[in-house]
Parts: structure tokens; C-alpha cells; sequence
């Protein structure tokens, strides 16, 4: 069982409605979630972080946690077409000195 | 702060060659890391330094690969006798010195370099 499990995508939504993404994980010790952001031949780019259960807002992004359920998501409001790129879910175990890593979801904006 | 820079950016080597590979994280962060990524995959741990000391080691990573980090600043990232399963993209990351700064500012990423063999 892969530590971190996302849908691979691609998923499609029209400009200006709300993305959202999700993933999943199996290490109940994880104390840290992370997404970033990778447009296609460029490196991942950290867009969000989360630590505690429950919503944290940045601009249009939202990520979600809900530890009982080891679920954490992303939701994009407002998606623009250059919010299209493969987004990871990276998780944090506590004390250990790396991150795991999903496949990432791919994300469409269509205009 | 000129971020985590990575060189060289492409590399294409015939198969059995050996290949080298630089990075040089943010100056203030005492955390590397060596990631590989492949097409469709998300990125896998290979190995991580705190200052010039290397911490843990991927089983991924055989006794072809081999990774330094010199006075705890530059990274390089050596493969010998390449093979064509060696082809990925090797990502190079930094973080900030404590567990519980990294918790929240996760890592910066170079901009990678990509590994065709031929």
C-alpha cells in the first residue's frame, strides 16, 4: 500500500468553478500535509501547508484536514486556466526527515 | 536568496556512463534532499543530508548511486554505469533547520535536473 494515494486525474472544470482535490493516507503518525504545484517539465512548487484539523485559507485556496479520516484536500475557487498543472499531496511523519509523496491529480481549467 | 539551484538542468549519457549531478541549496538551510521523479509518478525519496552529514539512504537507491555534501553546503549527486532505468527527473530540495520550521514551510525545490540515457 502506497503511503499516499491520489487520483491520478485528469480532473476537468470549467473557469470559475471550484476544483477540488483529494487525497488520502496511511500513516496515522503523519503530522504534516503539504500541496504544490507542478506544471508539466517544471519542479513542484509548495502552494500550501497544514498541520491541524480543519480548513486554512490562503487567497483562492483552501486545504482541508481531517485526521480520524487521514483524508486532506484542496479546493481552488474562481479556477483559472493557469491554475492547470498536477497537483502532489506530500505528508510529513513526525521525526522522521522526509516527505511521502502522492502521484498527483492532474487539473484542467477549461475557459 | 537565489532559491536552490541545480546544474546541469539536462543531461543526455549513453547507457554505462557515469553521470554527475550538482546542487546548491538556500544558504540558510541545513536540509538537502535528493528526490527522483518519473513520468506520471510523484517524487521518491533517494537520500538526506543535515549539514555534511548524510542521514538515511532510500533502499531505492543502489550502490551505483552515491551523494556527498561537502562542508554541509553544495550537493552532488553521482550515478555510475547508468542504466536506461536511470532516466528521471533528480529533484534537489532544502529546508529550513528545525522539524517543526520544515512542518510548516515544507521544502523549496531546485528546478531539477533531467536524466535522459541513451
Amino acid at each position: 500500500q502506497k503511503e499516499v494515494e491520489q487520483n491520478s486525474g485528469p480532473l476537468s472544470v470549467p473557469e470559475g468553478a471550484i476544483a477540488s482535490l483529494n487525497c488520502t493516507y496511511s500513516d496515522r503518525g503523519s503530522q504534516s500535509f503539504f500541496w504544490y504545484r507542478q506544471y508539466s517539465g517544471k519542479s513542484p512548487e509548495l502552494i500550501m501547508s497544514i498541520y491541524s484539523n480543519g480548513d486554512k485559507e490562503d487567497g483562492r485556496f483552501t486545504a482541508q484536514l481531517n485526521k480520524a479520516s487521514q483524508y486532506v484536500s484542496l479546493l481552488i475557487r474562481d479556477s483559472q486556466p493557469s491554475d492547470s498543472a498536477t497537483y502532489l499531496c506530500a505528508v510529513g511523519v513526525y521525526n522522521f526527515n522526509k516527505f511521502y509523496f502522492g502521484s498527483g491529480t492532474k487539473l484542467n481549467v477549461k475557459p | 536568496d537565489t532559491g536552490v539551484s541545480q546544474d546541469p538542468r539536462h543531461k543526455i549519457t549513453k547507457r554505462g556512463q557515469n553521470v554527475t549531478f550538482r546542487c546548491d541549496p538556500i544558504s540558510e538551510h541545513n536540509r538537502l534532499y535528493w528526490y527522483r521523479q518519473t513520468l506520471g509518478q510523484g517524487p521518491e525519496f533517494l537520500t538526506y543530508f543535515q549539514n555534511e552529514a548524510q542521514l538515511e539512504k532510500s533502499r531505492l537507491l543502489s550502490d551505483r548511486f552515491s551523494a556527498e555534501r561537502p562542508k554541509g553546503s553544495f550537493s552532488t549527486l553521482e550515478i555510475q554505469r547508468t542504466e536506461q532505468g536511470d532516466s528521471a527527473m533528480y529533484l534537489c530540495a532544502s529546508s529550513i533547520r528545525t522539524l517543526r520550521d520544515q512542518d510548516i514551510y515544507g521544502y523549496t525545490f531546485g528546478s531539477g535536473t533531467r536524466l535522459t540515457v541513451v
